[in-house]
């Protein structure tokens, strides 16, 4: 079974960071791009950040509202993928999903981690 | 705000076809395949259309997909009360160089 499973997620303080974690598995890891999602309480889906396969350049891109503190990292051997975000903000708080961004769109998705950013 | 734009609501009753819009620009919908997402309550968002009108193996023809400008639609026929949730649309932009999504329609089965 295909089957993306994230950990990590909590409460953190303001200007606080985190790191999450995405273990894969029933595919080959090491080819996979790999993206994050977060969606915010009641709102839409955002996504931050993807990197590609290693073999394909190991690219990483970053949307706007993260770029400078988020580092989105992998590790083939343990087909685990990284979430790093520093200096967070309130507006952080959300529930990250880890998908496979293969080229057909984000065809699986973890089933979240809720990361909550408050004093 | 959303890059993609969605209605926030839609409804229908039980067999009736419902269509959801989204709106983009000629960067984003305009110039690349446009996905669709369900998610149920509470739960993570589902792969449901693929490259503007391509049904993943497990889900109904019931669902379909079309894109024409800058604009997509999700149109769901024979609806019935397991359809309610939030759908999303999705594509990649140019300008942004990265994915967007629409804010989610929230399906509600009367």
């Amino acid at each position: 079974e295909v089957q993306l499973v994230e950990s990590g997620g909590g409460l953190v303080e303001p200007g606080g960071s985190l790191t999450l974690s995405c273990t894969a598995s029933g595919f080959t890891f090491t080819n996979a791009w790999m993206s994050w999602v977060r969606q915010a309480p009641g709102k839409g889906l955002e996504w931050v950040g993807r990197i590609e396969s290693i073999t394909d350049g190991g690219t990483i891109k970053y949307a706007a509202p993260v770029k400078g503190r988020m580092n989105i990292s992998r590790d083939d051997s343990n087909d685990t993928l990284y979430l790093h975000l520093n200096t967070m903000k309130p507006e952080d708080t959300a529930v990250y999903y880890c998908t496979r961004d293969d080229g057909w769109g984000m065809d699986v998705w973890g089933q979240g981690a809720t990361v909550t950013v408050s004093s | 705000q959303s890059v993609l734009t969605q209605s926030p609501s839609a409804s229908g009753t039980p067999g009736q076809r419902v269509t959801i819009f989204c709106s983009g620009s000629s960067s984003n919908i305009g110039s690349n395949n446009v996905y669709w997402y369900q998610q149920l309550p509470g739960t993570a968002p589902k792969y449901l259309i693929y490259r503007n009108n391509q049904r993943p193996s497990g889900v109904p023809d019931r669902f379909s997909g079309s894109r024409s400008g800058t604009s997509a639609s999700l149109a769901i026929s024979g609806l019935r009360s397991e359809d309610e949730a939030d759908y999303h649309c999705a594509t990649w932009d140019d300008t942004l160089g990265g994915w967007v999504f629409g804010g989610g329609t929230k399906l509600t089965v009367l």
